[in-house]
């Protein structure tokens, strides 16, 4: 079955610093990716995807097939960055979002 | 244009009790989703319905029951809550299957 693997439950980053959320999958198929964010006190909201290969609020992510990882990355972390951020896989042909246990991101002023 | 709405977004049951969470969608998606959210655990698959008419069984279905009452709505039955049923609980929908999901507000239900 397929599993979506995020290592760290809580990361702190200073302001300014880069920012690196790990996300690792295994599926040897082609599977679609995403990031989902979820800010204080709101919903649960898509940051990207892989296939649209857009940078959304300064995010990107790139899909490595070879070591089956999705990595989300910032080059210069922003306080209203703070946030559980969820890494989710899907099967092409498959209806169901196979989720990662969440990364609590802390921006440190 | 509210998106996907759920309601309630607390309730405190006893054990044993019943309880059906409401979910509905005004952006005339296809796919619905119920899922459930513990600590340490992400997000888990309860149940999801592809279309009007349709549901299926996701990673934790057991001790649930669904109901895709139209396209707009989908509500998660509990019919003798259980304590491990503790959770916070999100409908989601999508255009169709392989679409983002769009996200509800929550339910946090606690079970004495």
């Amino acid at each position: 079955a397929q599993r979506v693997t995020q290592p760290e439950k809580l990361l702190s980053v200073f302001k300014g610093a880069p920012v690196e959320l790990k996300c690792n999958y295994s599926y040897s198929g082609s599977p679609e990716l995403f990031w989902y964010v979820q800010y204080s006190r709101q919903r649960l909201q898509l940051l990207l995807r892989h296939i649209s290969r857009e940078s959304i609020k300064g995010f990107t992510a790139d899909l490595n097939k070879g070591e089956t990882s999705f990595h989300l990355k910032k080059p210069f972390a922003q306080e209203e960055d703070s946030a559980m951020y969820y890494c989710a896989l899907l099967l092409f042909g498959n209806e169901k979002l196979t989720f990662g246990t969440g990364t609590r991101l802390t921006i440190i002023p | 244009n509210a998106g996907v709405t759920q309601t309630p977004k607390f309730q405190v049951l006893k054990t044993g009790q019943s309880m059906t969470l409401q979910c509905a969608q005004d952006m005339n998606h296809n796919s619905m989703y119920w899922y459930r959210q513990d600590p340490g655990m992400g997000l888990r698959l309860i149940y999801y319905s592809a279309s009007e008419g349709t549901t299926d069984k996701g990673e934790v279905p057991n001790g649930y029951n669904v109901s895709r009452l139209n396209k707009r709505e989908f509500s998660l039955r509990l019919e003798s809550a259980a304590p491990s049923q503790t959770s916070v609980y999100f409908c989601a929908s999508s255009p169709r299957g392989d679409q983002p999901q769009h996200f509800g507000d929550g339910t946090r239900l606690s079970i004495l």
